[in-house]
């Protein structure tokens, strides 16, 4: 089966500077996807980023970007120039080959104005 | 295109009490899934469908839990005896099929409290 750890529970960063979010996972698969989901208070998960296992190169979107190493099994989130809408709960979540999501626990990520 | 919607939002029902929940997917997706997520955690997988078959289901879903696509387009998931350890976020994702991201894409919810 298939774990994946968030080892922050909460994160602070202040506006406009940069922050890394922290996920490792266990898995036997070689083929898979890791994402990672923002879940703002009260509302409905979106996703923010998506990595395919196979692929070397780190997925990148807008501010968010990934730090991908697959022999490490980790899969961080970085923030560049936070924002006052980016304070959510972040989770991180491996896709199985049947299509299932595994979550991590979560970090919530508080901007400091 | 109006998104993942689930009915209802909220859910507060005594111990004992069944309940059902209905979940509408993106029409064109062909795969449907549930997950709980209680306070603090993650979602967890509770079960999916393709189409109208039930593929796969979590060793969290107990004989209390119950879930159906009976024409592989909305899906119910029902608890009956509700127990309060019942309480959570239920929520649900569709997405299409086939090699690639398939992204899921997630309803609002339904929060369920029981009392």
């Amino acid at each position: 089966a298939q774990t994946v750890t968030q080892s922050q529970p909460e994160m602070s960063v202040q506006e406009a500077e940069t922050v890394t979010l922290s996920c490792t996972y266990d898995t036997s698969e070689s083929d898979y996807y890791l994402f990672w989901y923002k879940q703002p208070p009260s509302r409905q998960m979106i996703l923010v980023i998506r990595q395919e296992a196979y692929k070397q190169q780190n997925a990148t979107e807008n501010r968010f970007s990934v730090n991908f190493q697959k022999a490490a099994k980790s899969f961080s989130l970085k923030i560049s120039d936070s924002q006052l809408g980016d304070a959510a709960m972040y989770f991180c979540a491996y896709r199985s080959a049947s299509g299932k999501l595994t979550f991590g626990t979560g970090t919530r990520l508080t901007i400091i104005p | 295109d109006t998104g993942v919607s689930q009915d209802p939002r909220h859910k507060i029902t005594k111990r004992g009490q069944n309940v059902t929940f209905r979940c509408d997917p993106i029409s064109e997706h062909n795969r449907l899934y549930w997950y709980r997520q209680t306070l603090g955690q993650g979602p967890e997988f509770l079960t999916y469908f393709q189409n109208e078959a039930q593929l796969e289901k979590s060793r969290l879903l107990s004989d209390r839990f119950s879930a159906e696509r009976p024409k592989g387009s909305f899906s119910t998931l029902e608890i009956q005896r509700t127990e309060q350890g019942d309480s959570a976020m239920y929520l649900c994702a569709s997405s299409a099929q086939g090699r690639g991201f398939n992204e899921q894409y997630f309803g609002p919810g339904t929060r369920l409290t029981v009392t």
